[in-house]
């Protein structure tokens, strides 16, 4: 396993346009993480599954935003009518229910609204 | 409220130690993190406390002081690459392992 992947890298795209982002986490983790990260802050935290479930959204996530998790395996965002207050880099995690529980990341999908 | 304080930036010269100070105030406490984030890059695990006291891994080691609500990096033998970001997060007790970061601290390791 190479760890978490998403897809695309880079997204650019035009004000009101809708986008979608794919997160596979690495297998065996069933808890996923996706965050948002603007240039010189730290990620701040979007929404959470444990498996399926979606178990916490932030306030950060408006009624634009919409994540799933169908299957329990790969997550995908979507990001409606886009804003260029959207522009950021995306981050999806993922983490094991044992241990420590840290949160190994992906490498994001930087989003630039034009 | 929920508030994670660390320097924004810091400057150290290769071979020497830094150490990077973190200070929180979260709605109760389940753990403390550091990743090392380089430019355009993800955040890559780094440390985990729990426990009050020092862990130690290699050339980097991280401090927690519970009750002072207070956490730091230090890294020995600076190397160049050991310029990036470095971030301070803290899960918080009754939620779902979701991570409070801080802004992060730019390290700039110079020969």
């Amino acid at each position: 396993d190479t760890g978490v992947s998403q897809d695309p890298r880079h997204k650019i795209t035009k004000r009101g346009q809708n986008v979608t982002f794919r997160c596979d986490p690495i297998s065996e983790h069933n808890r996923l993480y996706w965050y948002r990260q603007t240039l010189g802050q730290g990620p701040e935290f979007l929404t959470y599954f444990q498996n399926e479930a979606q178990l916490e959204k932030s306030r950060l996530l408006s009624d634009r935003f919409s994540a799933e998790r169908p299957k329990g395996s790969f997550s995908t965002l979507e990001i409606q009518r886009t804003e260029q207050g959207d522009s950021a880099m995306y981050l999806c995690a993922s983490s094991h229910p044992s241990g420590e529980n840290e949160q190994f990341f992906g490498p994001g999908t930087r989003l630039t609204v034009l | 409220g929920q508030n994670i304080d660390q320097p924004t930036e810091m400057t150290a010269t290769e071979g020497a130690i830094v150490q990077i100070n973190c200070t929180y105030q979260t709605s109760g406490f389940n753990g403390l993190f550091w990743y090392q984030q380089h430019a355009g890059e993800a955040p890559t695990f780094l440390s985990y406390n729990v426990l009050d006291g020092l862990e130690e891994k290699g050339r980097f080691s991280s401090f927690l002081s519970r009750s002072k609500g207070y956490s730091y990096l230090l890294l020995k033998e600076l190397q160049m690459k050991d310029s990036a970001s470095y971030l301070c997060a803290v899960r918080e007790s009754g939620g779902y392992n979701k991570l409070i970061f801080g802004a992060g601290t730019r390290l700039a390791v110079h020969p």
